[in-house]
């Protein structure tokens, strides 16, 4: 079986580019989490969805940060414009939160590590 | 206040040997979730174990097994017969909330190194 899908694994851009990281998570689950990994902060939920609909962005850094999520398949993360201080390992994870059940674990996608210089 | 602590940034244990991972929470929800999570080298997060607030017996998922005081506020994972593959940073978690909630808090993770 397929697991959460991360594209791109690696993204070096410049500082004031956009950058639009992707997430396809696993088929079935309807809970999509976004995280961010840095040394100095560790693992921080960014936002998360359920059933496609945003349901906290408290975590979200400030407006440059955006998340999208128009279909179970797929999610987007946009940062525009970036900064150097954006640079981290962003993680997205996909639950299988279904009535009758509450482990609610997540399965989480390889990473991107982004670099903005 | 940390809801999560991991008070140990970093562990060595024997090859074959059994090891404990400590993490303390902090919550007044009566109903809530405690999960362990392996990040080896290459970066990935991988689900390791589940421990529910309500649940009566630890969990255990082959060598690793959660021992859950709930009185403590503790949830210490422990890893019997130590393999070199699980060399790796480990990470606590709690979600809150019991059906209504998905939200996981991470502590700030033990680097276990397992020596040959």
């Amino acid at each position: 079986d397929a697991g959460v899908i991360q594209s791109p694994r690696h993204e070096v851009t410049e500082m004031g580019q956009e950058v639009t990281l992707r997430c396809k998570p696993i088929s079935g689950h309807n809970s999509l989490f976004w995280y961010r990994q840095t040394m100095m902060r560790g693992l921080e939920l960014l936002i998360y969805f359920n059933n496609n609909v945003p349901i906290d962005d408290s975590g979200m850094p400030e407006d440059r940060f955006s998340a999208k999520m128009p279909n179970a398949s797929f999610s987007t993360l946009k940062i525009q414009p970036s900064e150097p201080r954006d640079s981290a390992v962003y993680f997205c994870a996909s639950s299988p939160r279904t009535s009758g059940t509450y482990i609610h674990e997540q399965y989480f996608g390889p990473g991107t590590r982004l670099t903005v210089t | 206040a940390q809801k999560i602590t991991q008070t140990q940034p970093g562990m060595f244990v024997q090859e074959k040997e059994a090891v404990t991972l400590d993490c303390t929470y902090d919550t007044s929800d009566p109903s809530y979730g405690l999960f362990w999570y392996k990040q080896p080298s290459s970066g990935e997060m991988i689900f390791l174990i589940y421990q529910g607030s309500y649940d009566q017996q630890n969990a255990t998922e082959g060598r690793y097994s959660l021992n859950f005081q709930k009185a403590r506020k503790s949830a210490n994972l422990v890893i019997s017969a130590s393999q070199l593959g699980d060399s790796a940073m480990y990470f606590c978690a709690m979600r809150e909330g019991g059906t209504s909630g998905s939200r996981l808090t991470f502590g700030e993770g033990t680097q276990l190194t397992v020596n040959p």
